[in-house]
């Protein structure tokens, strides 16, 4: 398998623009997550889903941000407007169905750099 | 809440060095506990994990043993490697089947291994 995959791996926009960020989840996964990480916080859940379907978004930071998952292959993070205190590295993460032992697997991340 | 404390970075060694690297934990109950490994440029790995008190978790070398008396899950190995070089981070899942699939991290440790 090709393991999570993220696009783009490098984003540098300025202020004001909308950015959205693209995840392909392992296949059969049935829950994904998009974590931010920055210095100065860590890393933190934003969003996460279960077949398809938001459960959890009590860490999206502002109304600025969104999560959709329309199918089980794709899911999609949109920054609308954005502005330079979201630069961070953003991952997707997929795990399967198993409870709380169950390991979750990373994507390489986008560098978001807002200017 | 839930959280997880991490020892201080950057942590240098030399090459065969004994690593140790402190993480203790609040959660209610017995929660799941992980160490992920982060490589230069890439997303989190799973390295180990230990899922109910006394177990001891164990791969490529390192090992972990769930503490409930201390609430630790400190990360060892005996003879550290360059390519060992990363930033390790202490995670657990909670207890509770509501948020099962919440991850969280502490801050990460940033490993040097030195020639």
């Amino acid at each position: 398998d090709a393991g999570v995959i993220q696009s783009p791996r490098h984003e540098v926009t300025e202020m004001g623009q909308e950015v959205t960020l693209r995840c392909k989840p392992i296949s059969g996964h049935d829950y994904l997550f998009w974590y931010r990480q920055t210095m100065m916080r860590g890393l933190e859940l934003l969003i996460y889903f279960n077949n398809n379907v938001p459960i959890d978004d009590s860490g999206m930071p502002e109304d600025r941000f969104s999560a959709k998952m329309p199918n089980a292959s794709f899911s999609t993070l949109k920054i609308q407007p954005s502005e330079p205190r979201d630069s961070a590295v953003y991952f997707c993460a997929s795990s399967l169905t198993g409870g709380r032992k169950t390991e979750q697997f990373f994507g390489p991340g986008t560098r978001l750099t807002v200017l | 809440g839930n959280s997880v404390t991490q020892m201080e970075g950057p942590v240098t060694l030399s090459e065969e060095a004994f690593l140790t690297i402190n993480c203790t934990y609040t959660a209610t109950g017995y929660p799941s506990l992980f160490w992920y490994v982060q490589y230069p440029g890439e997303g989190l790995q799973l390295l180990l994990k230990a899922t109910k008190a006394d177990d001891k978790g164990s791969n490529k070398g390192f090992e972990a043993t769930y503490r409930k008396e201390t609430t630790s899950f400190h990360l060892e190995k005996g003879s550290v490697q360059v390519s060992d070089s990363a930033v390790y981070f202490c995670a657990l899942t909670p207890i509770s089947s509501g948020s099962a699939r919440q991850l969280t991290f502490g801050s990460g440790t940033q490993l040097t291994v030195l020639p």
